[in-house]
């Protein structure tokens, strides 16, 4: 089965400073999510990835997925305290289905 | 934007009563709908696919006959806790695929305590 690991597990920056969060699959990815939440609450859709090499931006976070689509980054610039957050990344392992097999999750605070 | 929603955001019931949450797409209809169970602390667990007019399909170590799923229109799945036990206080969010195919969307999720 596809596993999803991702890396760092808690990250703390100052605001202002750029981050990056990896995930990294075990399989090929047909399709890698990242979302955001807030501990119990649901989750805020970001991004969706397809194609190898594809990156996308919204606002100041943008994601890339590799080329041989196994790995993918979140990246965010000029990090603000609303930023802060549990960032997940998703894989549609068997390929389009909807089903996603999630990460552990990245939990990043943003120091004012 | 597609949404999602899920009701009640909380509940409390009483060990050996049952209770029921909703999941509902608001401006989409939605064949396919999948609950996923998250611990503290921990990332999401799937536990079932909700398929609309037919059988949910249970990942494996779900018990079926606990976790009831009904999807009996195109922008309703339930998911019903039978015979709750404190074990089973969670938290529980569903999801769906948006119209264009490309985007899962995720409910607000339902706080759920037996005691």
């Amino acid at each position: 089965s596809q596993e999803l690991e991702q890396s760092p597990q808690s990250l703390i920056v100052q605001e202002g400073k750029n981050l990056t969060i990896n995930c990294t699959s075990s399989k090929t990815l047909y399709g890698l999510y990242w979302y955001k939440q807030k501990y119990g609450e649901g989750l805020i859709f970001l991004m969706m990835l397809q194609k190898g090499g594809e990156e996308k931006s919204h606002e100041k976070i943008t994601a890339k997925l590799d080329e041989k689509k196994q790995q993918s980054s979140l990246h965010i610039t000029a990090s603000q305290p609303s930023h802060a957050g549990i960032y997940l990344c998703g894989a549609d392992g068997s390929g389009n289905t909807g089903k996603l097999i999630f990460g552990q999750g990245t939990t990043l605070q943003v120091k004012p | 934007g597609a949404v999602v929603s899920q009701h009640p955001s909380r509940v409390i019931c009483k060990s050996g009563t049952s209770v029921k949450i909703e999941c509902r797409s608001l401006d989409f209809q939605a064949t396919t709908m999948f609950w996923y169970r998250q611990f503290p602390k921990q990332s999401l667990m799937l536990m079932a696919t909700s398929n609309e007019g037919s059988k949910a399909t249970y990942e494996q170590g779900v018990e079926k006959d606990k976790f009831l799923i009904n999807h009996a229109s195109l922008t309703l799945s339930t998911l019903t806790v039978t015979s709750a036990h404190p074990e089973d206080s969670s938290f529980y969010i569903c999801s769906a695929r948006g119209s264009s195919g490309n985007t899962i969307y995720f409910g607000e999720g339902s706080w759920l305590t037996v005691v």
